[in-house]
């Protein structure tokens, strides 16, 4: 079957203008998570969320972040007036559900450029 | 808190020879581990994980990791490096307790000289 999708695969933008991140999970996974890899932090934790209960939003690193998820399914991370260090490819992930056994399967991600 | 160390951000082996990637996990709680190999231009994929059973995990690709509490560590071997396992490779722990995030270590870029 289909796995994790992301649009766009690259974006460019201009520092200060907003951009949303879209994520199609593996169909009947429960739990999505974002993470963001870049250069100079590695691989970060951003947000995730579990059926119909909050999110955890203890990753994002700034209030210009946010993220919904929709009907359980597609999520869609976005970054307001954007800056340089937001240059990063962001990963989404989905897992069947929310124990920790569970494997992650990882879409090829965003790469993010802000000029 | 959680936290990953790899040792080694880029390691270079020759075609056949053995490969070690290096791992420390630190972790408050029994943790579950898991290494994660990324190609270039490619998304994260699952080669092997630990969750208390086995501390001998054997993955794909002819990868295994052997989980040793005493030492904190989980690291990834291979008899034969093949050069199509030229990739990065991730080492993460996650905490069921904390929501099943996972805190990745840094990685390590593995070269497969012919």
């Amino acid at each position: 079957g289909a796995g994790v999708s992301q649009s766009p695969s690259n974006k460019v933008t201009e520092k200060g203008k907003d951009v949303e991140l879209r994520c199609d999970p593996i169909s009947g996974h429960t739990a999505l998570y974002w993470y963001r890899q870049s250069l100079g932090q590695g691989l970060e934790f951003l947000i995730y969320f579990q059926g119909n209960s909050a999110p955890d939003k203890s990753g994002l690193p700034s209030d210009r972040f946010s993220a919904e998820r929709t009907g359980g399914s597609v999520s869609t991370l976005t970054i307001q007036r954007t800056q340089q260090e937001d240059s990063a490819v962001y990963l989404c992930a989905s897992s069947l559900d929310f124990s920790g056994t569970g494997e992650q399967y990882f879409g090829p991600g965003t790469r993010l450029t802000v000029t | 808190a959680q936290s990953v160390t790899q040792l080694g951000s880029h390691v270079s082996v020759s075609e056949g020879a053995l490969v070690l990637l290096r791992c420390n996990y630190s972790s408050s709680v029994p943790p579950y581990l898991f290494w994660y190999v990324q190609y270039p231009n490619q998304g994260l994929q699952l080669l092997l994980k630990y969750t208390s059973a086995a501390t001998l995990v054997k993955g794909i690709n002819g990868f295994e990791a052997e989980f040793k509490k005493s030492e904190t560590s989980f690291h990834l071997t291979k008899p034969s490096a093949h050069m199509s396992d030229a990739a990065e490779y991730f080492c993460a722990v996650s905490d069921n307790n904390a929501g099943n995030m996972l805190t990745f270590g840094g990685g390590t870029r593995l070269m497969v000289k012919p």
